[in-house]
């Protein structure tokens, strides 16, 4: 099944403990990017990769890292989490080239006190 | 940058009615896509229309595209209950497809 899975699912931590929010998707997209949804904001896009060790930020970076070693993953780190990085979080993917849809993992609900 | 606008931000509407999410952007764009997410879950995508279409249909759903008005609206006939949710516009903004950048998008409940 065609599927972008992320994990954990949820997530209490506290301010400062570094985490990894870990996504992985099975259709051999080039393409994967974070997105946070918040009330009010609707989603915003954090990162994105256009394919194997090519990252780029998107609208709302700070305080966020990210990696592609693999094409399949896109792990998103927090490296000093903080209160305002509570969200909802979701990682997304897409072949290459536009006129393509997004897939979306189920998302992982952090919360950071 | 918030790209797209949703109107109306809620709707309610009774199973049967038809619900008509509308969507504004500010700049030039590739394709829209109009997405659905039940209630904190992660979004599945509904239908793609290209900058050079102006209307698209699929099954109940049917989507227009004014891009001389930048604009686009998607009409679900016959709603039903396990309609509600909430619905996004996203704008494709270039053709390499770096940038999908999505609405705050619009809560639709259909009650039975």
């Amino acid at each position: 099944e065609a599927q972008v899975t992320q994990n954990p699912r949820y997530l209490i931590t506290v301010t400062g403990k570094k985490l990894t929010v870990t996504c992985s998707q099975n259709m051999n997209h080039e393409y994967m990017s974070w997105y946070r949804q918040d009330p009010g904001l609707g989603l915003r896009q954090i990162y994105y990769s256009m394919n194997v060790e090519v990252t780029d930020k998107g609208d709302v970076p700070e305080g966020y890292k990210v990696s592609r070693k693999e094409k399949r993953n896109f792990p998103l780190i927090l490296e000093s989490p903080s209160p305002n990085q509570t969200s909802l979080y979701f990682c997304a993917s897409r072949h290459r080239g536009g006129n393509t849809e997004a897939f979306f993992g189920q998302g992982t609900r952090l919360t950071v006190v | 940058s918030q790209q797209g606008e949703e109107d109306p931000q809620a709707l309610s509407i009774q199973e049967g009615e038809n619900a008509t999410m509308n969507c504004s952007y500010k700049t030039s764009i590739n394709n829209l896509q109009w997405y659905r997410q039940n209630s904190g879950r992660g979004l599945v995508h509904l239908i793609l229309i290209r900058s050079n279409e102006r209307e698209k249909h699929s099954g109940r759903l049917r989507v227009t595209l004014d891009t001389s008005k930048k604009s686009s609206s998607l009409l679900i006939t016959a709603s039903r209950a396990a309609d509600t949710a909430s619905y996004f516009c996203a704008t494709d903004l270039n053709q390499a497809g770096t940038a999908l950048i999505f609405g705050k998008g619009t809560t639709l409940s259909v009650s039975s």
